[in-house]
């Protein structure tokens, strides 16, 4: 069972432009979404995160939208550049329970920005 | 200050052998996991630790076994190796915000 599903698998955006990354999870008791970026040989490394009792965070070109009722948020990268070239994967974590911070993945967005 | 460091980083492995990767944080994190990652499938959880002493089945724990040494170390071990594992393999290390991984195994059953 997928708990969290990301769109689309592969995107091409121009220099400049914005990348837009989706996801949309099924647990309700997740209450922790952060996003990673992995570039080629390398482990993924946190990007930016949100919790679910705020509906957008930025930190500089990066912005997550959080959508609660819907279940749905998203990445955007504005003013794309060619180093944002990467793989990025949405994830989600539940705060207590016997799932206390088990970390799921989406399946991972890979991201060609042509300069 | 190295973070998350897995150890080897490249391993071929013959069907049925068997091997364990170590993984060792210096980050003092309580908790520690286990990731596998394929082409189109993200990355999947296999085992993790949410403290020293104890370890939980995640996502794919199948064929795998975890050993949580100490705080710093959580090493896998594959007992028989199959094909099917043929994987990247990631330790991270969690504490609050965000889980920091490190660099990752390739590792190839032939």
């Amino acid at each position: 069972q997928q708990q969290v599903k990301q769109s689309p698998q592969s995107l091409i955006v121009q220099k400049g432009g914005i990348s837009i990354i989706n996801c949309a999870y099924e647990n309700t008791a997740f209450d922790y979404f952060p996003w990673y970026q992995q570039f080629p040989g390398k482990g993924p490394a946190l990007l930016i995160a949100i919790r679910p009792d705020v509906s957008e965070k930025k930190e500089g070109r990066f912005t997550i939208s959080f959508n609660k009722s819907a279940k749905q948020f998203s990445l955007h990268i504005m003013d794309s550049q060619p180093g944002d070239s990467a793989t990025y994967f949405c994830a989600a974590a539940q705060a207590g329970g016997t799932s206390y911070g088990k970390l799921t993945f989406g399946q991972g967005t890979i991201l060609t920005v042509h300069p | 200050n190295a973070g998350v460091t897995q150890t080897p980083k490249f391993q071929v492995l013959k069907t049925g052998q068997s091997m364990t990767l170590q993984c060792a944080q210096d980050m003092n994190h309580n908790s520690m996991y286990w990731y596998r990652q394929d082409p189109g499938m993200g990355l999947r959880l296999i085992y993790y630790s949410a403290s020293e002493g104890t370890t939980d089945k995640g996502e794919v724990p199948n064929g795998y076994n975890v050993s949580r040494l100490n705080k710093r170390e959580f090493s896998l071990r594959l007992e028989s190796a199959a094909p099917s594992q043929t994987s990247v393999y990631f330790c991270a290390a969690r504490e609050g915000r965000g889980a920091f991984f490190g660099q990752g195994t390739r590792l190839t059953v032939v």
